[in-house]
């Protein structure tokens, strides 16, 4: 039961320019969405998260952005680093510390 | 401030074997929540401790228990270890009624 998908396995971008990384979900019960970075032989790290009541947030280079009718958000970082290269989770829950669905992941690389 | 410990960080087990994995969570959270990683794919939620009781569980069978301490420290427990329970095994710990988790490096189980 895949409640939260990202369908974009890798994604490759030039240093300087936007990454934008895709997610989509399909409980309409999730109200908080949140973004990881893992780096190898690492545990996933917080990057950033947006409640159902707002449609954008943003955190430096980072912003995410949920579509709640389309049951969709994304991650824009710009301008990418070399340094972001890493896998992207996508995550939701349904009220407070309720379990958190992640998806698959999205293997991000920025190139020099 | 140490974040979330696992360990052992590697364990080889033999099929039918059963397995310990432990989890110290970051000072001042009460919650822990365990979750699985298979190679490809994003963490599955196993279960998640909070006052010493297992409070929601995800779809893993009652091979995979768990424990709390009073010191909000916690184990997961599998047993009759199947080839496919290879994997990367995550522990988060977070504070009750607040969002997000925080992460240990996680234990890597390999069955042969």
């Amino acid at each position: 039961d895949q409640q939260v998908k990202q369908n974009s396995p890798s994604l490759s971008v030039q240093e300087g320019r936007i990454s934008i990384l895709n997610c989509d979900y399909t409980n309409s019960m999730f109200d908080y969405f949140l973004w990881y970075k893992k780096y190898p032989a690492e545990g996933p790290t917080f990057l950033i998260s947006i409640s159902s009541i707002k449609d954008k947030n943003e955190d430096g280079r980072f912003t995410v952005f949920l579509n709640k009718s389309a049951k969709h958000l994304s991650l824009h970082i710009v301008p990418s680093q070399p340094g972001d290269s890493a896998v992207y989770f996508c995550a939701a829950s349904a009220g407070n510390n309720n379990d958190m669905r992640f998806g698959a992941g999205t293997r991000l690389t920025v190139k020099p | 401030d140490a974040g979330v410990t696992q360990s052992p960080t590697h364990l080889i087990k033999t099929r039918g074997q059963q397995v310990t994995l432990r989890c110290s969570p970051k000072s001042g959270h009460d919650t822990v929540s365990w979750y699985q990683q298979a190679l490809g794919q994003g963490p599955q939620f196993i279960f998640q401790y909070y006052e010493e009781e297992e409070r929601q569980r995800g779809n893993f069978p009652d091979r995979f228990s768990g424990h709390q301490f009073p010191n909000y420290s916690s184990e997961l427990n599998v047993n009759a270890l199947l080839l496919g329970d290879s994997a990367l095994y995550l522990c988060a710990s977070s504070l009750r009624e607040h969002y997000g988790y925080t992460f240990g490096s996680g234990t890597r189980l390999t069955v042969v």
